[in-house]
């Protein structure tokens, strides 16, 4: 099946740091990416949706430089949470949808815990 | 609209069915999903079923859908412990790849 990793899984930073999360499709070319954040017991937020070569489509309300997407490869997508604040703590989600079948499949990776000190 | 509404909490013995209930608004939605997510994971892809069905059955799990009152329920038969987990429910719109997931409905399993 459509395997996406993510690393690291959890990480601490101290509050004016930046963090890069890396989303991996790990058996198959993603042309489409999308990055979601999920604060505790709630849903789901998409954040932006990545395409491989051209620029992230954010969500209103969602920050651009503030959360550099980058979708370098139709493998790879990186999430850059610039200059870091308690705030942006919460659980990170990426996920994609598989290239050359059918797009209405949508796997996830497992998740990346951002704690900021 | 983007609202897809779950209920919050679901207890049922193991052993018995559980239900699992989801409502959407938009018409236009073309897929509509079922995931499931344990702690500290990321989402698992359980089932989905498209506009024009009315049923699909896959093993321990059944997906009912009422386009006419844009209902979507996930049946799971049998429920055993380890299928505690939240359950999302997500919607597909027409034309566009975005997803939209309701708040997830927590499903405990008491032995």
């Amino acid at each position: 099946g459509a395997v996406v990793s993510q690393h690291p899984s959890w990480v601490i930073c101290k509050s004016g740091t930046s963090v890069k999360i890396e989303c991996r499709s790990l058996d198959f070319q993603a042309t489409t990416m999308f990055w979601y954040r999920q604060f505790p017991k709630q849903s789901l937020m998409l954040m932006a949706t990545s395409n491989e070569g051209s620029k992230a489509t954010y969500e209103q309300g969602v920050e651009k430089d503030k959360f550099l997407i980058n979708h370098a490869s139709l493998t790879l997508s990186t999430l850059t949470v610039t200059s870091a604040h308690p705030e942006d703590s919460s659980f990170y989600i990426c996920s994609a949808i598989v290239g050359g079948r059918s797009s209405y499949e949508q796997y996830f990776g497992p998740g990346t815990r951002l704690t900021v000190t | 609209g983007e609202d897809v509404e779950q209920s919050l909490f679901l207890s049922v013995r193991e052993g018995d069915s559980s239900v699992i209930n989801c409502t959407y608004t938009d018409s236009s939605s073309t897929y509509l999903y079922w995931y499931k997510q344990e702690p500290g994971a990321g989402l698992q892809l359980l089932t989905y079923i498209f506009s024009n069905m009315d049923m699909k059955q896959d093993q321990r799990l059944t997906v009912l859908l009422n386009k006419k009152d844009k209902h979507l329920s996930l049946r799971i038969a049998d429920t055993q412990t380890g299928d505690s987990a939240i359950y999302f429910c997500a919607e597909r719109r027409y034309n566009f790849n975005k997803f939209y997931f309701g708040s997830g409905t927590k499903l405990n399993v008491k032995p």
